[in-house]
């Protein structure tokens, strides 16, 4: 399988502090991209980050892209019980098409 | 837009019953996917579709499932016979496509279908 990996599964903690989640993927990509769900919701979509990209920003988010060691994370800033949600990596592994990875359930308790 | 509009949100049906998820994708967006989620396997696809045509059907998991997309605004999901390992979160997904480069941009999720076969 083409999936990429999470880690960690789950993460639990306390509104303010910073969560760090880790996306790795298996052969080249051309783009990798983060997502959000909310429990019994459909996924949004947070950032996307280019193969030739290095790190990324969007208000709280702050996403970072290793080629060499096909890995990315998703660093989210001063969180809030809001960010409870699961988070998601996708690659296209130069095709049309997303493969999501196992997703990490973040907790933020308020 | 109203975005991806998915039905039912929710079915129960029992074992051997036919299935058919509804989807309205995104107007003007000329791909639309299908996945299918469950706490084991996570979000898997399923098949996916460029201006109406099945593009690659590869993670269709068996004869028992099909999709069709009889135009631009319209596609199914059909499971028949449904068996109880059929009990999963089914999406739809549309984009754009349209000169972006492969998949540059983001999908659009519809909210899902809820399946639950006894």
């Amino acid at each position: 399988s083409q999936q990429g990996e999470e880690d960690p599964q789950a993460l639990s903690i306390q509104e303010g502090e910073n969560a760090t989640m880790n996306c790795s993927y298996k052969t080249s990509i051309n783009n990798l991209q983060w997502y959000r769900q909310n429990s019994g919701r459909g996924l949004v979509h947070l950032i996307l980050i280019r193969s030739n990209e290095r790190e990324k920003h969007s208000g709280r988010l702050r996403v970072t892209l290793d080629t060499s060691k096909k890995s990315s994370s998703l660093l989210i800033t001063a969180s809030r019980a809001a960010d409870t949600a699961s988070y998601f990596c996708a690659t296209d592994y130069n095709t049309d098409k997303l493969i999501f990875g196992t997703g990490t359930r973040l907790q933020v308790f308020p | 837009d109203a975005g991806v509009i998915q039905s039912p949100r929710h079915e129960v049906t029992e074992m051997g019953q036919e299935v058919t998820l509804r989807c309205k994708p995104i107007s003007g967006h000329d791909y639309l996917f299908w996945y299918r989620q469950t706490m084991m396997r996570g979000l898997e696809l399923l098949i996916y579709f460029n201006n109406n045509v099945p593009i690659d059907d590869s993670g269709m998991p068996e004869d028992r499932f099909s999709a069709k997309m009889p135009n631009a605004s319209f596609s199914t999901l059909k499971i028949q016979p449904s068996e109880p390992r059929d009990s999963a979160v089914y999406f739809c997904a549309s984009w754009p496509g349209q000169g972006l480069t492969l998949m540059s941009g983001e999908l659009f999720f519809g909210e899902g279908s809820r399946l639950t076969v006894l």
